[in-house]
């Protein structure tokens, strides 16, 4: 049950685009179509963003996707605005328990 | 709507108990799966525990295995967390969020904080 490898920060400017990689192993993000994202901002609860790796729920914008290549997941911000200014999760199922990214603080420049 | 509710956080000190209540509304409770995830202070997000709808699977993480017991009951649409043995390590929020068993944890509730500190 070992963390998820995420890189802890990623940045950009208005309008760019940034991506978030997820790294893990056949026996969780390669050996299912199970990887969620989730954004946090400070004192919050996370907030669901993308789930079974590509879709995302109502409401969310689809300036954010998600995508997978064996072991390891990205997400993806478009036309990054302030307030995708957060720290960003992914999780993975792992045969019958869930294990979560070390998280990546992203800053919009 | 959609709520979750967390009660029961607190200060223990180590080696002590706490119970974790997290109440439901909004949804059928008895139909999904339910999961506890918590975060220590300036952390990350840790998987805890699960439970099926009807209660009849429960998994947990190594690091609470044999001292945490998730339980629910489906008639008060309450979902529980028992916490024993507890140590410096397991000082964080506590966090009850309704998914199905592969995750996609698409409600969450306000989190419980729980202190471990003599």
């Amino acid at each position: 049950q070992s963390a998820l490898t995420q890189p802890p920060s990623a940045s950009g400017s208005p309008g760019q685009s940034v991506t978030i990689s997820c790294t893990g192993t056949s026996s969780d993000v390669g050996g299912y179509n199970y990887v969620s994202w989730y954004q946090q901002h400070p004192g919050k609860a996370p907030k669901l963003m993308i789930y079974e790796v590509t879709k995302r729920p109502s409401g969310v914008p689809d300036r954010f996707s998600g995508s997978k290549s064996g072991n390891t997941a990205s997400l993806t911000v478009s036309g990054l605005q302030a307030e995708d200014e957060a720290d960003y999760y992914c999780s993975s199922y792992a045969g019958g328990t869930n294990v979560f990214g070390t998280g990546t603080k992203v800053t919009v420049l | 709507e959609v709520q979750l509710v967390e009660s029961g956080g607190g200060l223990v000190q180590p080696g002590g108990s706490l119970r974790l209540s997290c109440a439901a509304s909004g949804f059928t409770f008895s139909s999904y799966w339910m999961h506890w995830v918590r975060q220590a202070p300036g952390k990350g997000l840790v998987w805890v525990s699960h439970i099926k709808g009807d209660g009849s699977r429960t998994n947990y993480a190594d690091s609470v295995k044999g001292r945490f017991t998730i339980s629910r009951d489906n008639a008060k649409n309450t979902l529980y967390l028992q916490m024993n043995s507890l140590r410096a390590e397991d000082m964080a929020v506590y966090y009850c969020a309704r998914a199905e068993v592969a995750g996609g944890f698409d409600y969450w509730g306000q989190g419980s904080l729980v202190t471990v500190s003599s």
